[in-house]
């Protein structure tokens, strides 16, 4: 089952925007993780940030997450047409890091040049 | 590197035959892989969770016969797709992680059809 939702189902911006997408979830985790879809394909790995985090930046992405809310929200700044992706927030409650992960339902970006 | 390895990509096939997807890890050694199933614009649901050298761990609703799992070598997981039916058309995808603290690394995923 899910573990969580994500906002917006899909957001459309265009290049050189920032695009925000969130994600909530249930129970406690100890680490959540970002991942990218593009269309027909596999997920990437984008980012993890521990239950003890509340911010990570990788290059244009920043992440936060606020455990007191069970949320996390992924930012992408300066978007680029090649960011056109499905987004994913993925939990891992399991003691072992890199655990089985529990998808949200995933925020469908399109960036347009 | 870890580079994981889904084939076929694509599979069109005729409703009773049975289809076995394969997962491979390139450059590492893969303890547990994970296969998901993917509907259109929906999120990845996990199937089952496979161990090197055990049996697999099925999630609830799963049919253990319908999707058998193997995972004979640190390298290489299958699912098989037994008597397939239209039902089970859908995108399926594995993720494979090493030992000790790595991420999950995915395949590029198999479109399944049957007609």
């Amino acid at each position: 089952s899910q573990q969580g939702e994500e906002d917006p189902q899909a957001l459309s911006i265009q290049e050189g925007e920032n695009a925000t997408m969130n994600c909530s979830y249930k129970t406690s985790i100890n680490n959540l993780q970002w991942y990218r879809q593009n269309s027909g394909r596999g997920l990437v790995h984008l980012i993890l940030i521990r239950s003890n985090e509340r911010e990570k930046h990788s290059g244009r992405l920043r992440v936060t997450l606020d455990t007191s809310k069970k949320s996390s929200s992924l930012l992408i700044t300066a978007s680029r047409a090649a960011d056109t992706a499905s987004y994913f927030c993925a939990t891992d409650a399991t003691t072992d890091s890199w655990g089985k992960l529990q998808f949200g339902a995933g925020t469908q970006v399109v960036v347009t040049p | 590197g870890a580079v994981v390895s889904q084939h076929p990509s694509w599979v069109i096939c005729k409703s009773g035959t049975s289809v076995k997807i394969e997962c491979r890890s390139l450059d590492f050694q893969a303890t547990t892989m994970f296969w998901y199933r993917q509907f259109p614009k929906q999120s990845l649901m996990l199937m089952a969770t496979s161990n090197e050298g055990s049996k697999a761990t099925y999630e609830q609703g799963v049919e253990k016969d319908k999707f058998l799992i193997n995972h004979a070598s640190l390298t290489l997981s299958t699912l098989t797709v037994t008597s397939a039916h239209p039902e089970d058309s859908s995108f399926y995808i594995c993720s494979a992680r090493g030992t000790g603290r790595q991420p999950q690394h995915f395949g590029d995923g198999t479109r399944l059809s049957i007609l």
